[in-house]
C-alpha cells in the first residue's frame, strides 16, 4: 500500500511550456484534491475531484487543468507555465465523497520552478 | 467564508516539556472538522489530529491532544514530552462540512535540547 504518489519530485519548465504533474492512489478513495504551497502561506486548494468524471475548482484554479478518468489517478495539467505557479504541489485523497470527517492524506509533493 | 488563524510564527520549546500552538478559525458552518498536519524538514504533510465540530470530548492522539473551545472557535494543538523529533511546521486546516480544507500560515516549533 504506497497511499499517495507523485511524479516527479522536482521539475524546472521555461515560461510558456506545458507539462503534467502526476498524482496517484492506491486507497480506492473517491476524493482526491491539489494544493499549491507557497512560501509563509498555508495551502491552497487548486482543484478536486469527488469521484471518477467528476472534477470541480478550487481556491486558486486558474492557469491548471484537471480531469479523472480513474478512481486512483488525478493528473494537474499546467497549461502555459508562468513564474507565478512556481510553488511546491500536493496531491491529496480522502475515503469518502468530501465532509468534515474525512482525513486527507497528501503525498510527498513536486517542487516546480518556472523560469 | 472560511479563515484559519495562527499568530504565533515561531515557537521554542524545551526537550520534555509540553508546547501549545494556537489555531483560531472563523466559519458560519455548523458541521466542520478540524485538522492539524506535522511538515518536517523533508517536506511531506503528516496528518496528527482531527476534532469534529459535534464531538464533546477533546481528541487525542498519543502525545498530541486538541484543545477545542468551540465558542471561542479555537483548536490549539498540545504536544506533550516534547522530542526533537518534534521540530517541523505545524499547520491547523479546517473542512466546513464541504470537500476542501483551509489552511492557516503555520507555526514553526524548534525542539531545545
Amino acid at each position: 500500500n504506497a497511499g499517495v504518489t507523485q511524479t516527479p519530485k522536482f521539475q524546472v519548465l521555461k515560461t510558456g511550456q506545458s507539462m503534467t504533474l502526476q498524482c496517484a492512489q492506491d486507497m480506492n478513495h473517491e476524493y482526491m484534491s491539489w494544493y499549491r504551497q507557497d512560501p509563509g502561506m498555508g495551502l491552497r486548494l487548486i482543484h478536486y475531484s469527488v469521484g471518477a468524471g467528476i472534477t470541480d475548482q478550487g481556491e486558486v484554479p486558474n492557469g491548471y487543468n484537471v480531469s479523472r478518468s480513474t478512481t486512483e489517478d488525478f493528473p494537474l495539467r499546467l497549461l502555459s507555465a508562468a513564474p507565478s505557479q512556481t510553488s511546491v504541489y500536493f496531491c491529496a485523497s480522502s475515503r469518502l465523497a468530501g465532509g468534515p470527517t474525512d482525513t486527507q492524506y497528501f503525498g510527498p509533493g513536486t517542487r516546480l520552478t518556472v523560469l | 467564508a472560511q479563515k484559519i488563524t495562527q499568530t504565533q510564527p515561531g515557537m521554542f520549546v524545551q526537550e520534555k516539556e509540553a508546547v501549545t500552538l494556537d489555531c483560531t478559525y472563523d466559519t458560519s458552518d455548523q458541521s466542520y472538522g478540524l485538522f492539524w498536519y506535522k511538515q518536517p524538514s523533508s517536506g511531506e504533510m503528516i496528518f496528527l489530529i482531527y476534532q469534529g465540530s459535534y464531538d464533546e470530548q477533546n481528541a487525542t492522539e498519543g502525545r498530541y491532544s486538541l484543545n477545542f473551545q468551540k465558542a471561542r472557535k479555537s483548536a490549539n494543538l498540545v504536544i506533550s514530552a516534547s522530542q526533537l523529533g518534534d521540530s517541523a511546521m505545524y499547520f491547523c486546516a479546517m473542512s466546513p462540512g464541504a470537500n476542501n480544507l483551509f489552511f492557516g500560515t503555520g507555526t514553526r516549533l524548534t525542539v531545545i535540547p
